[in-house]
């Protein structure tokens, strides 16, 4: 199975800031990372696929960059409906498919 | 517009079964994979199994097998999960999700969410 490691579990940020998330993949996914949004009460939100694609309609202020077993979610100018919890997925093994522990951004 | 509509919150008893439903709307299901996630309460999200929607294929997590079933009805564009042998620790809100590739069929993803289904088991 390829494990996913995120880091940090939590971070506090303000509106305004530049954050960044970090994924590790346990084998070479290639670009096969995708990044999802959560708020509470809500099913995750597609941001980001292959590493660094844009959703459609995802604000430009998201970015995603790496490939093989390291990957980074970057938030520049963190805006409050930014607050959330953040999730990365592998998509290069699909069986099984698995997450990473999820990344809460608070104020 | 495309959506995935699930069923509403269940409370189940210790060794009970669930069916949670999932129906398409805007596209259609025997198209694509439909994936099953769970979501234990302040847990990550875990895959639980996933269903080809064109031939009716299933492929479960080990950590569910035997337990767990994925269907489809395709006339009605609908999916269902049933789980058995319930125990305190599937408490968690399941979640169907469409299974998607880019434009050149390279990346996969899943972009379209249902909205959840709790599950309490007590």
């Amino acid at each position: 199975d390829i494990q996913v490691t995120q880091s940090p579990s939590s971070l506090s940020a303000s509106v305004g800031d530049r954050v960044t998330i970090t994924c590790r993949a346990s084998h070479n996914i290639k670009s096969s990372l995708n990044w999802y949004q959560q708020k509470p009460r809500r099913p995750p939100k597609l941001l980001i696929y292959g590493a660094s694609t844009l959703q459609n309609g995802v604000p430009s202020r998201f970015s995603g960059s790496g490939s093989g077993t390291d990957f980074t979610l970057t938030i520049t100018n963190l805006q409050p409906e930014d607050f959330a919890t953040y999730y990365c997925q592998q998509s290069n093994d699909i069986f099984p498919l698995t997450f990473g522990g999820g990344t809460r951004v608070e104020i | 517009q495309v959506q995935l509509v699930q069923s509403g919150a269940e409370v189940k008893k210790p060794g009970a079964s669930v069916k949670v439903s999932c129906k398409a709307s805007g596209y259609t299901l025997n198209k694509d994979m439909l994936y099953w996630v769970r979501q234990a309460p302040g847990q990550s999200l875990e895959w639980v199994g996933w269903i080809n929607g064109r031939n009716g294929n299933t492929k479960y997590s080990q950590r569910f097998q035997g337990r767990v079933t994925i269907t489809r009805d395709t006339f009605a564009s609908t999916a269902y999960l049933e789980l058995t042998s319930l125990r305190a620790e599937d408490t968690a809100v399941y979640y169907c999700a469409r299974w998607s590739t880019d434009t050149i069929g390279y990346y996969y993803y899943m972009d379209v969410w249902g909205a959840g289904t709790t599950v309490i088991v007590s």
